[in-house]
């Protein structure tokens, strides 16, 4: 079955960086657009980013832009989150999610991990 | 971008009963070329990842009790529970994915009375 299992998360400080992972298995990672939304402690969720299923677009939410960096390795069927210049306000679970379609990333995510924990924290 | 605004913001039903949540949407989500709205609702239990229940605002995910179901179209969407169980206690998020920025409401959680 379906199987997205998220890593990397942790205590960082402010303006540090910190790099997650999401290891894929049960489909064939290469076919299907990801994402990765975000859920800081007792709040709603957020979009934060997606990467086409080839890699070659990338589209980010406004408070990550030029910040993180969404990047995948289909050959090692894992999906990356590169967060730079980190702040208070990043503090989140991070969630990888998977859409159910080929050819487009515009769906719902029919699929989650369960998600790391990211504290930004002096 | 795309407000999406649920009410209530928490709601308490006895058992057996119905529960209404109900999102509006700053845009239309229909897509006229496939007649499609693109409105996902999500269960989310304390601890858990949130789990999709419902899709293209009326198609209920495979494996998900036929108490829940989704309505509405254009700008006005609704989840019912027609008959509330234990295991329904959850926050309940909908979410559009017409454009980017993707959003979600902020939540509404469903208690037993």
């Amino acid at each position: 079955q379906v199987q997205l299992v998220e890593s990397g998360g942790g205590v960082v400080q402010p303006g540090r960086s910190l790099r997650l992972s999401c290891a894929a298995s049960g489909f064939t990672l290469r076919s299907y657009g990801m994402h990765w939304v975000r859920q800081a402690p007792g709040k709603g969720l957020e979009w934060v980013a997606v990467i086409s299923y080839d890699g070659s677009n990338q589209e980010y939410g406004d408070s990550v832009k030029g910040r993180f960096t969404i990047s995948r390795d289909n050959s090692k069927n894992t999906l990356y989150l590169q967060m730079n210049s980190l702040r208070a306000e990043d503090t989140a679970v991070y969630y990888c999610a998977k859409v159910p379609y080929r050819e487009s990333y515009m769906y719902h995510f029919d699929n989650w991990g369960q998600g790391t924990l990211v504290t930004v924290s002096s | 971008d795309i407000v999406m605004t649920q009410s209530p913001d928490s709601l308490a039903v006895s058992l057996g009963e119905r529960a209404t949540i109900n999102c509006k949407s700053s845009q239309s989500l229909l897509y006229s070329p496939n007649n499609k709205n693109y409105l996902g609702w999500y269960q989310q239990k304390p601890g858990q990842p949130p789990k999709v229940i419902v899709y293209w605002a009326s198609t209920r995910e495979s494996g998900v009790p036929d108490r829940f179901s989704g309505s509405g179209s254009g700008t006005d969407f609704t989840l019912t529970i027609s008959s509330l169980q234990a295991e329904d206690v959850a926050v309940y998020y909908c979410h559009q994915y017409y454009s980017l920025p993707l959003t979600f409401g902020g939540g509404t959680k469903v208690e037993i009375k």
